[in-house]
């Protein structure tokens, strides 16, 4: 198994450019998150998926979107990126509500 | 409110030596406790969790934490640092039916030689 994969690694955005990072596991989990982490604050939960089709919104949601057609995928959409996006974005996944498997991570930049 | 302290923002401790990092949470139920490793660069690890039972947890690399519901903590420990350890560890809180995590803000462990 390949666990959790994100794409793509490190992408610098303009201010008002958009994007999808995109999140993929197999391992079959129903629930799936999308987590930020800034220095020195951890990681704060911006949206999580507890089945194929419900969403719903984390901590720190604004300015992001989420779609989940498929168990395998959960992308986040920036929609117009703005310098306050820069982070490190983590998203993890897990067959119930307990452990969590995290992917490598994806780092934004917005300049 | 649920909430997760870790007091210590950067800890240094000789290699050999023991360790514990700190770990206290604020929540009104039967928490999911859970420590959580982070390597330079990388994803997180799980090292260990809490569910019920057994207050002394065993995790992997030779870790271990007790819960202690008294005190609201759940302090990590390892007898004997290796320069291995060098990384930033966080503690998490969970128990929602949606398993939404609440973590703390990291504590940074640097082993000197």
């Amino acid at each position: 198994n390949a666990g959790v994969t994100q794409t793509p690694k490190f992408r610098i955005l303009k201010i008002g450019q958009s994007m999808t990072l995109q999140c993929t596991q197999d391992m079959n989990h129903n629930y799936m998150y999308w987590y930020r982490q800034d220095p020195g604050m951890g990681l704060k939960l911006i949206y999580y998926s507890v089945g194929a089709g419900i969403t719903d919104k984390g901590e720190v949601p604004n300015g992001y979107n989420v779609s989940r057609s498929t168990t395998e995928d959960f992308p986040l959409r920036l929609e117009l990126a703005a310098p306050s996006q820069t982070s490190v974005y983590f998203c993890a996944s897990s067959y119930s509500t307990e452990t969590q498997y995290f992917g490598p991570g994806t780092r934004l930049l917005v300049l | 409110a649920q909430s997760v302290t870790q007091p210590d923002i950067h800890i240094t401790v000789s290699e050999g030596a023991s360790l514990e990092l700190r770990c206290n949470y604020s929540y009104g139920a039967t928490p999911y406790l859970f420590w959580y490793v982070q390597s330079p660069g990388q994803g997180l690890q799980l090292l260990l969790k809490y569910f019920s039972g057994d207050t002394l947890v065993q995790g992997i690399k030779g870790f271990e934490a007790e819960f202690k519901r008294s005190q609201s903590s759940f302090n990590l420990r390892k007898p004997s640092v290796h320069w291995s350890d060098a990384a930033e560890y966080f503690c998490a809180l969970g128990g929602s039916n949606t398993g939404k995590l609440i973590f703390g803000q990291g504590t940074t462990l640097q082993v000197k030689p």
